[in-house]
């Protein structure tokens, strides 16, 4: 079946201009995991949700990063007034969940974000 | 917080030369370990998941390890297909972050 999307795969902003990344997760998952990797470093996480709560927003790095899923299936990620140093690409996983614990997180090709 | 280190940061190896990756960790409360493949411009690939110490799983020329302190992803005979980073990642027991913390992988060069 399908995997994970993102949209734009590219994305060239202005510092100062507001950007919104879209991720489709897979289709039935519950879970949604918004990550941010620099270049020649691991993923790191920013938010989670569960359904269209928002379960943990702690990576979040500043007040200007802001996610929602309205609807428990699409997400956007926006960013207000870009700086240089969001620069990376943004990659968004998908899983179900379980009461066990034990579900896989997969990745949709990212967004990769640069703030002139 | 929780931790994870790989190493070494690169590898160069020729064709069919056997060698091993290393993920050493430190979590709250390990719900599991996780191995993935990353191809440059691309997302992380799902390889495995391990659970407890003593576990091993295998997938071609991929074996990935677990102990209670550390995780070992071998690779026998690699070929030029191999390469790739590999990052590995620690997710915490319930109750704690579902986010997953990965560590910053290891690039991986097979030579014809």
């Amino acid at each position: 079946g399908a995997g994970v999307s993102q949209s734009p795969r590219y994305k060239v902003a202005k510092r100062g201009q507001d950007v919104a990344l879209r991720c489709d997760p897979i289709s039935g998952h519950v879970s949604l995991f918004w990550y941010q990797q620099a270049l020649g470093q691991g993923p790191e996480f920013l938010t989670y949700f569960q359904n269209e709560a928002q379960l943990d927003k702690s990576g979040l790095p500043s007040d200007r990063f802001f996610a929602e899923r309205p609807e428990g299936s699409v997400s956007t990620l926006k960013i207000q007034r870009t700086q240089q140093e969001d620069s990376a690409v943004y990659l968004c996983a998908s899983s179900t969940w379980t009461s066990g614990g034990r579900e896989t997180q997969y990745f949709g090709p990212g967004t990769r974000l640069l703030v002139l | 917080e929780d931790q994870v280190t790989q190493s070494p940061e690169a590898l160069r190896l020729q064709e069919g030369e056997s060698s091993s990756l290393n993920c050493s960790y430190t979590v709250s409360g390990l719900r599991g370990l996780f191995w993935y493949r990353q191809d440059p411009g691309k997302g992380p690939e799902f390889l495995f998941t391990l659970y407890s110490a003593g576990e091993e799983k295998e997938k071609e020329r991929l074996k990935a390890t677990l102990t209670k302190k550390e995780s070992f992803l071998h690779i026998t005979a690699p070929k030029p297909e191999d390469s790739a980073t590999y990052l590995c990642a620690v997710q915490a027991e319930r109750g704690g972050a579902d986010g997953l913390t990965f560590g910053k992988g290891t690039h991986l060069i097979i030579q014809p």
